[in-house]
């Protein structure tokens, strides 16, 4: 099993909409948990963290926590096609200051 | 403030040659991390090092691959010899790990090395 996985996409959304990206990880000792993004032929750009239960707001996006069902997500509203890109989601293994990344969901938002 | 830096940004060799992947992390981080990133095995951790000390290195995929930290400001990850599966992006990324916010793991990437190995 994969520490951490994602739903593999790709998602495509017309402009406006809400993009709904999840992710789920193994190790249940992980506290912080990291969506980065990232253009072709970029590198990864950290986007938010969260380490509480419970739902993290920044400007259009939104990430979701809950450790009892070891599930992460992240919410994009009002897309945007600047907003089309991989999503990662990371994770660290408890008392590890490594990440372990998931595959990636690519985001096409379309005009 | 200046982010991670990496060069070359772009190296392209011929097979059997050593290939020198450099990196300068963030001022003041004190932890350092070298990925490979491919279409077929997307981002996969080489190594990494706290306090200039290697410690992770299981994700090296050989003998051929090393890495050293020789200071606080400066790593390198050498292939030698190289073969043409080790054509990929190579970045490097830095965190600062001392608890509080944002979280001891958050990781700041470099730009990147995209090698091509003939």
């Amino acid at each position: 099993q994969k520490e951490v996985e994602q739903n593999s996409g790709p998602l495509s959304v017309p402009e406006g909409a809400i993009a709904s990206l999840n992710c789920t990880y193994s190790d249940r000792g992980s506290q912080s948990f990291f969506w980065y993004r990232q253009y072709s032929g970029k590198s990864p750009e950290l986007i938010m963290f969260i380490y509480s239960n419970g739902d993290k707001e920044d400007g259009r996006f939104t990430a979701q926590l809950n450790k009892a069902s070891q599930y992460v997500s992240l919410l994009i509203r009002d897309s945007q096609p600047s907003d089309s890109a991989t999503y990662l989601c990371a994770a660290p293994p408890s008392n590890d200051y490594k990440l372990s990344f998931g595959a990636g969901t690519t985001v096409t938002v379309r005009a | 403030d200046a982010g991670v830096i990496q060069s070359p940004r772009h190296e392209v060799t011929e097979m059997g040659q050593e290939v020198t992947l450099r990196c300068k992390p963030i001022s003041g981080h004190n932890s350092l991390f070298w990925y490979r990133q491919t279409m077929m095995r997307g981002l996969e951790l080489l190594i990494y090092f706290n306090n200039n000390v290697p410690i992770d290195d299981s994700g090296m995929p050989e003998d051929r691959f090393s890495a050293k930290m020789p200071n606080a400001s400066f790593s390198t990850l050498k292939i030698q010899p190289s073969e043409p599966r080790d054509s990929a992006v190579y970045f490097c990324a830095s965190s600062l790990t001392s608890g509080g916010i944002p979280p001891s793991e958050t990781q700041y990437f470099g730009p990147g090395t995209r090698l091509l190995v003939l």
